[in-house]
């Protein structure tokens, strides 16, 4: 079983449709990251965070320390949001675990 | 700008053959990794300096070598005994302490 888990694998959505892509994992952490990564392949970093809830424009990420879970969210869905978004926990190193990705397409 | 940059964007090697990935950053950063990026897989730590002079191995370090010699500078080498080496590979960087790290744009890798 990966150390962390992300669902859905693969996610479709219509312009302007509400998108949350969640993550599940099972080590103790120090920190949380959300990278987006486009169809080039660059990895750009959305959000580092440790607890409670970050914004920034249209995304949104949370996380529940207790329940090992966090959830990105995106508002507003565009076409250009489509890309691959990227979990990696970070543990007592300075090394992240990454989750495998969702590959997220918005359909105008 | 302050970046990351890798180069070359494709590389082909033949069999036998070793080749050197490279990334540069002139964000003045002090730790910089090395990740592989396979179809269906999270990426993977292949090897990471936190500072000039010194490097660790990653969760998979066997068949690539590095160095670091300047801050800006960290060098990756598939060596010949990598058996497997086609994948995307990725540089990054960060000030340190889990802090954000920076992405290069990423070099793909494919055997003749």
């Amino acid at each position: 079983k990966n150390e962390v888990e992300q669902s859905p694998q693969n996610l479709t959505a219509q312009e302007g449709e509400f998108i949350t892509i969640n993550c599940s994992y099972s080590v103790g952490i120090s920190a949380l990251h959300w990278l987006q990564q486009h169809p080039g392949g660059g990895i750009v970093s959305l959000f580092m965070l440790s607890s409670g809830k970050k914004k920034h424009g249209r995304l949104i990420a949370t996380i529940n320390i207790q329940e090992k879970h966090s959830s990105l969210h995106i508002t507003a869905s565009h076409p250009r949001d489509s890309a691959v978004y990227i979990c990696a926990v970070k543990i007592w190193t300075d090394k992240l675990i990454f989750g495998t990705g969702t590959r997220l397409q918005v359909f105008p | 700008d302050g970046g990351i940059t890798q180069s070359p964007k494709y590389l082909f090697r033949k069999e036998g053959q070793n080749v050197t990935l490279s990334c540069e950053q002139n964000l003045n950063h002090d730790a910089m990794y090395w990740y592989r990026q396979d179809p269906g897989q999270g990426l993977r730590l292949i090897y990471y300096s936190q500072i000039v002079n010194d490097f660790q191995k990653g969760d998979i370090a066997e068949g690539y070598s590095v160095s670091r010699e300047k801050k800006e500078s960290f060098p990756l080498t598939v060596t010949s005994a990598q058996k497997n080496p086609t994948a995307f590979y990725l540089c990054a960087s960060t000030t340190g302490g889990g802090e954000t790290q920076y992405f290069g744009p990423g070099t793909r890798l494919l055997v003749l």
